[in-house]
This record gives structure tokens, C-alpha cells and sequence, in this order.
């Protein structure tokens, strides 16, 4: 199994600050991934963080908006630029080791005011 | 492109009672997993059961097994002796298999159960 830990686990933030989520994995993993979650609705994709490499986003989400970083294979960050209350929500980091599990974080809750 | 579709935004059921949550997908691909999770009010997303298309015999562990239907392309999970603990969000998740695998899953709209005492 894999522990993941998320950086805040919260924050209240204004309009037109960045924010930057860390996600920590307690052992090696292949990939890593950045989901979005409105409260009681389904997880959306917003890119995949590859070791060594840039991130691959998903269609509707850019790089200047949601940067990210993957600088080791433990490791992740993910930037929320420019922010507008409509990027309220709540942010998970995954973790894959290539095998059956894909492991989560316990999610970072964002309020934009 | 593959779609995950939980036609079910809320079921209830009694403790100690059974409940079937539905879930249908749509893929070209004859080979990939299938996923149940458990979303708690926690927000921690726990894996339930798991399902490889390749595989005839449906899945079991301990109170949840699944109803795989690869022609029909459904996948149920049956939840028996329901518990309070079982409240939760539930996502059925997609993954594709081989060269397919980057790791992403597809997930439902999800399915809310209430358990009621």
C-alpha cells in the first residue's frame, strides 16, 4: 500500500492569489495524478505528473492555470493560479505504482473569496 | 472514449439489509479493470473491490462482490449485511489495460447510500 499526505488539508483564499497543494507519497510510485471534486459530485482529471517530464493535462485544464510539478518520484505539487471562486472545490492527488491500486490523498478543501 | 455511467444518485437501505448499487460503462477495448471506491464523508477514497475484464468469475471481498457483465457492460456491487459504516459516496471507476494503462481512471457520477438504523 501507499500513505499519501496533502498540504494544506484546507484554505480560504481571495480572488486573484495562487495556491500551491503538495502531495507527499510515503514510497516510490510510477505516476501521480491531479483530480478535481466539487462536494458530492464525481472526480475530474486534471493532469498526470510524470517524473522527469511535464505534466499531461487533460482537455479544459491548462498549464498557466494548474502548474505542476513532479521533481522526484515521491513528490508532487499543484499550483491554482489566478484564482476565482469558480476554482473552489476540492483538490485529491492519486498515486499509481503500475499495478492493480491507484492510491489518494485525503484531498485539500479550497475557498475562494 | 470510454464513459462510466452511475444511473443512481441515491440509494438507502436498512442495516443489516442488501443493496445493489448499478454502474454500465461504454469501451471499445476487450481487456480493462473495473473499480469500486468508497468515498466517505472524510473525503479519503478507499478501494472496495476490483474486477479485471479478462476475468469470468465475478469478484468478492467479504460483504461486497460484483455482478460483471462484459457483454452487457455492467457492474454492479452488492453490498450484504449492510453496516452503518457502509454510508458513503460510491464511485465506480474505469481503467484501461496494456498499452491503454496510463494509470487514469474514468469514474461515474458516483451514487450516494444512506443506511438507516
Amino acid at each position: 500500500s501507499a500513505v499519501i499526505s496533502q498540504k494544506p488539508s484546507r484554505d480560504i483564499c481571495q480572488r486573484g492569489t495562487s495556491l500551491t497543494i503538495q502531495c507527499q507519497v510515503d514510497s516510490q510510485v510510477t505516476m501521480m495524478f491531479w483530480y478535481r471534486q466539487q462536494p458530492g459530485q464525481s472526480l475530474t482529471l486534471i493532469a498526470t505528473a510524470n517524473q522527469g517530464s511535464e505534466a499531461t493535462y487533460e482537455s479544459g485544464f491548462v498549464i498557466d492555470k494548474f502548474p505542476i510539478s513532479r521533481p522526484n518520484l515521491t513528490f508532487s505539487t499543484l499550483t491554482v493560479s489566478n484564482m476565482s471562486p469558480e476554482d473552489s472545490s476540492i483538490y485529491l492527488c492519486s498515486a499509481w505504482r503500475g499495478t492493480f491500486e491507484q492510491y489518494f490523498g485525503p484531498g485539500t478543501r479550497l475557498t475562494v473569496t | 472514449a470510454q464513459t462510466v455511467t452511475q444511473s443512481q444518485p441515491e440509494m438507502s437501505v436498512q442495516e443489516a439489509e442488501t443493496v445493489t448499487l448499478s454502474c454500465t460503462y461504454d469501451t471499445s477495448e476487450s481487456d480493462y479493470y473495473l473499480f469500486w471506491y468508497k468515498q466517505p464523508p472524510s473525503r479519503q477514497m478507499i478501494l472496495v473491490i476490483r474486477q479485471e475484464a479478462y476475468k469470468q468469475q465475478n469478484a468478492t471481498e467479504n460483504r461486497f462482490s460484483v455482478n460483471f457483465q462484459k457483454a452487457a457492460k455492467s457492474f454492479s456491487l452488492k453490498i450484504s449485511d449492510s453496516q452503518l459504516g457502509d454510508a458513503a459516496m460510491y464511485f465506480c471507476a474505469y481503467r484501461g489495460h496494456g498499452s491503454s494503462n496510463t494509470g487514469k481512471l474514468i469514474f461515474g457520477q458516483g451514487t450516494t447510500l444512506q443506511v438507516k438504523p
